[in-house]
């Protein structure tokens, strides 16, 4: 059974400083990686989706890492911002039976 | 594109009502994916559609849930009876492509309270 771990489970840094959020899961035989944000009160929201054939992916700001082998994923966000405080999730896809597990989320919090 | 659209946004009702949540997925989107969330269990999986056709409802709690997708713009989670400890948010979810092989895109979700 897959399981996916995420360390730290709280944040805070102050404004301006690059980060990294970590993710771990067991079970290296993934389809993709997919890291999300979730704002108090809404829904999660898609930030990157990195295939399992890949091995980074950029957006702006943020740069997600997989290490399939090692079974590890890193979200780095460069520059932060207060407006990137909010919880991080990573999910990881099985083949074979194509359910996402979720890991345990990072509240990140920018103070200004 | 306006993403995936739920309603309502929120619900508050008597434990024995019946409940229905809808989701209209973002067009082109040929899986549909209903979820639970709460403090104690995260983020669960209720029950996912491919091409309208339900794959996998495993995660449906008991017979007091069901779900329909009658065609690719519309679906329907039907709580009947309602209980208490039915109160989470509810996220509906699509993607492009079988299962979770694509990205996957959230609605705002709707937050039921039953009383």
């Amino acid at each position: 059974k897959q399981e996916v771990t995420q360390i730290p489970a709280a944040l805070s840094v102050p404004e301006g400083e690059n980060l990294v959020l970590n993710c771990s899961f067991t079970d290296s035989a993934i389809y993709n990686l997919q890291w999300f944000r979730q704002d108090p009160g809404k829904g999660l929201t898609s930030l990157l989706l990195i295939q399992s054939s890949q091995r980074e992916q950029t957006s702006g700001r943020l740069n997600a890492s997989l290490d399939k082998s090692s079974g590890r994923s890193t979200l780095y966000i460069a520059a932060s911002q207060p407006g990137d405080s909010a919880t991080y999730l990573c999910a990881v896809p099985n083949f074979g039976n194509e359910k996402l597990t979720f890991g345990t989320g990072t509240r990140l919090t920018i103070i200004p | 594109d306006a993403g995936v659209i739920q309603s309502p946004r929120h619900e508050v009702t008597e434990m024995g009502q019946e409940v229905t949540l809808r989701c209209k997925p973002i067009s082109g989107h040929n899986s549909l994916f209903w979820y639970r969330q709460t403090m104690m269990r995260g983020l669960e999986l209720l029950i996912y559609f491919n091409n309208n056709v339900p794959i996998d409802d495993s995660g449906m709690p008991e017979d007091r849930f069901s779900a329909k997708m009658p065609n690719a713009s519309f679906s329907t989670l039907k709580i009947q009876p309602s209980e208490p400890r039915d109160s989470a948010v509810y996220f509906c979810a699509s993607s492009l492509g079988q299962g979770h092989t694509g990205e996957l895109f959230f609605g705002e979700g709707s937050r039921l309270t039953v009383l």
